[in-house]
């Protein structure tokens, strides 16, 4: 059975960079034909899709976030990652890594728990 | 705010029937494939429906999904209250290039 683990970072100060890591048991990251996001929802507020990383290294980023987000991905550990630079309030929210079919992904059928991460001072 | 849009929330009683919509436009619904989530809070979301009206090993057909033009519909037939959580729909969105999920509604079990 396909697990998701995310953890990372569950304060981070306004302006640093937020780091995230989401750890894949039960598969592979090599398996073609998936995509592997992050999704966030702040206190409140919508999912929003953040992006995704293909096992080939490739990524594609939500272009409200583009600027800021960086995905890798870390095929010995069978993890992959997410960093947002230059964080404020409004990033404060459960991370959720997932693994998306096909490209871009038409649907997630496997999630993580979620890990909070609040940007405070 | 979400491009897909969903009503608040849905209830009704024991071993009755619920429907969620969820409307959007040509550029997500209208053209791509639609999936639904259960999400209770502190879990991991759950997919319930996917490319419209298909349901993964292991949900029950009390749960159906279906398409019309830019709107998509979510059926949850014999409801009990383990089906008390929030859902949300999700497509592509063409125009936006990004994945987008719709404002969620909460189903309440009288």
């Amino acid at each position: 059975q396909l697990q998701l683990q995310e953890s990372g970072s569950g304060l981070v100060k306004p302006s640093q960079t937020l780091s995230l890591t989401c750890a894949v048991s039960g598969d592979s990251l090599n398996s073609g034909g998936y995509s592997w996001s992050w999704i966030r929802q702040p206190p409140g507020k919508d999912l929003e899709w953040i992006g995704y990383i293909y096992h080939s290294g490739s990524t594609y980023y939500n272009p409200s976030l583009k600027s800021r987000v960086t995905m890798s991905i870390d095929r010995s550990k069978n993890q992959f990652s997410l960093k947002l630079n230059s964080v404020t309030a409004a990033d404060t929210a459960v991370y959720y890594c997932a693994r998306g079919e096909a490209l871009p992904p038409r649907y997630f059928g496997y999630w993580g728990q979620g890990t909070l991460v609040t940007v405070s001072s | 705010q979400s491009v897909l849009t969903q009503p608040p929330s849905v209830s009704a009683a024991p071993g009755q029937k619920v429907t969620i919509s969820c409307s959007g436009s040509s550029s997500n619904i209208g053209n791509n494939y639609v999936s639904w989530y259960q999400h209770l809070p502190g879990t991991a979301p759950k997919l319930l429906i996917y490319d419209n009206n298909k349901r993964p090993s292991g949900i029950p057909d009390r749960l159906s999904g279906s398409k019309s033009d830019t709107s998509a519909t979510l059926g949850i037939t014999g409801l009990h209250t383990g089906d008390e959580a929030d859902y949300y729909c999700g497509t592509w969105d063409t125009r936006l290039t990004t994945f987008v999920f719709g404002t969620g509604t909460k189903v309440t079990v009288l």
